[in-house]
């Protein structure tokens, strides 16, 4: 089955910074990469995702770079601020005719440090 | 307001005992999920299910059971045969547009604790 590697599994940085997150994964058939942002005794929310056949999207102060051929997809977050502290996770699933069953990394936890 | 509720929050079981984590959507969403949740692995899927009385075993669910007689409730159980049941517990939903590629969308989780 897929396996998703993460890292760095903790990142500190300061407020004003950038934050990179990367991604590793392990079947070619995937083509869904979400982002998902964990806070404190929340359950994750979704902060973007792309699709393989787009190689970068960006949401204001997050992006998200996918190389196929490398199979690896990293999260760039810039000029971070003290909310962007949180656990971060990648995760990859592949097209089926139903459902989405996303295999998740070992999450990222980020703290930007005003 | 549109979401997912997993109740109760904290639940705390003596070693031996089944214990039931509930979970409610009003997402009118199909497909319902639960993961589970341990420091530095992860989420790692237990069940799931696409529509009402259909269900397939994850990646672990070795000790678990589950039901779905509603589109709105995805009970978990855990039982006494799963031999590490402290964790935090996630339940999601979603809803594919394009199929495969739906977001999650998750509660806030149940932490239950087993001594």
């Amino acid at each position: 089955g897929e396996n998703v590697e993460q890292h760095p599994s903790t990142l500190s940085v300061q407020e004003g910074d950038s934050a990179v997150i990367k991604c590793t994964y392990s079947d070619s058939a995937s083509n869904y990469f979400p982002w998902y942002k964990q806070e404190l005794g929340k359950g994750p929310q979704l902060i973007i995702d792309i699709r393989s056949n787009v190689g970068e999207k960006k949401d204001q102060r997050i992006a998200v770079t996918l190389n196929k051929t490398a199979k690896h997809f990293s999260l760039h977050i810039t000029e971070t601020q003290p909310e962007d502290s949180a656990v971060y996770f990648c995760a990859a699933s592949i097209h089926r005719a139903a459902g989405n069953k996303l295999t998740f990394g070992g999450g990222t936890r980020v703290l930007v440090k005003p | 307001d549109g979401g997912i509720t997993q109740s109760p929050k904290y639940l705390f079981r003596k070693e031996g005992q089944n214990v039931t984590l509930s979970c409610e959507q009003n997402l009118n969403h199909d497909a319902m999920y639960w993961y589970r949740q341990d420091p530095g692995q992860g989420l790692r899927l237990i069940y799931y299910s696409q529509i009402v009385n259909d269900f397939q075993k994850g990646d672990i669910a070795e000790g678990y059971s589950v039901s779905r007689e509603k589109k709105e409730s995805f009970p978990l159980t855990v039982t006494s045969a799963q031999k590490n049941p402290t964790a935090f517990y996630l339940c999601a939903s979603s809803a594919p547009d394009t199929p495969g590629y739906s977001p999650l969308h998750f509660g806030n989780g149940t932490r239950l604790t087993v001594t």
